[in-house]
């Protein structure tokens, strides 16, 4: 059975500091996606991820895949309260499936 | 540029009632989708289509049904709503397929009580 394991699921952190979410996935997929969403709100997506050791940065946020260990992760430099979302990885062995995502809270 | 459009944004059924989830997108998309999100677990597929006409199953069909008489709409319908299916509902649509980037409508709440 496919998994994709998101840790950790519930985040919450001080502005300014830094942290990473890792994303790990059972099975063979060619890319890797991470989308955000605001409470309430839907999911948009952030990156897309398709090779192996391919890193992408948007502002404070960077992630980077590694196919060899199915794993990516999603970090965070000098958090800022706007940042506070869910954040979901999502494979693609056949079609898109999801991690539980992780809530992340940014305090001031 | 509306993107996915999703009614109701909520909704209370009754146990074995019945109502349908319209979805609308105006990007020309081909593919369209059906996802649930349950509290603490990822999005999971009910149901896609590739195009008019033709609809397949996800990972989580049973209790719904759909359809697609043309590009724009991909209703989502729940026969005998049971508790179960109190859930958020996720109409996506994409160009290029199940591995594509998907864009979301806002969600339709659905509580059966």
């Amino acid at each position: 059975e496919l998994k994709v394991e998101q840790n950790p699921l519930f985040l919450s952190m001080q502005e300014g500091k830094n942290y990473t979410i890792y994303c790990n996935y059972s099975t063979t997929s060619d890319r890797l996606y991470w989308y955000r969403q605001d409470p309430g709100k839907s999911l948009e997506s952030l990156f897309v991820l398709l090779s192996n050791g391919a890193v992408k940065q948007e502002g404070r946020l960077m992630a980077s895949l590694d196919t060899k260990a199915r794993l990516s992760t999603l970090h965070i430099t000098a958090a800022v309260h706007d940042l506070s979302a869910t954040y979901f990885c999502a494979v693609v062995p056949n079609d898109m499936r999801f991690g539980a995502g992780t809530r992340l809270t940014v305090k001031p | 540029n509306a993107g996915v459009t999703q009614t109701p944004k909520f909704r209370i059924l009754k146990i074995g009632q019945s109502m349908t989830l319209q979805c609308t997108q105006d990007m020309n998309h081909n593919y369209m989708y059906w996802y649930r999100q349950d509290p603490g677990m990822g999005l999971k597929l009910i149901y896609y289509s590739v195009g008019a006409g033709i609809t397949d199953k996800g990972e989580v069909p049973n209790g719904y049904n759909v359809s697609r008489s043309t590009t724009e709409d991909f209703p989502l319908r729940l026969e005998l709503a049971a508790p179960s299916q109190t859930s958020v509902y996720f109409c996506a649509s994409n160009l290029q397929g199940p591995t594509g980037e998907l864009f979301f409508g806002e969600g339709s709440r659905l509580t059966v009580l």
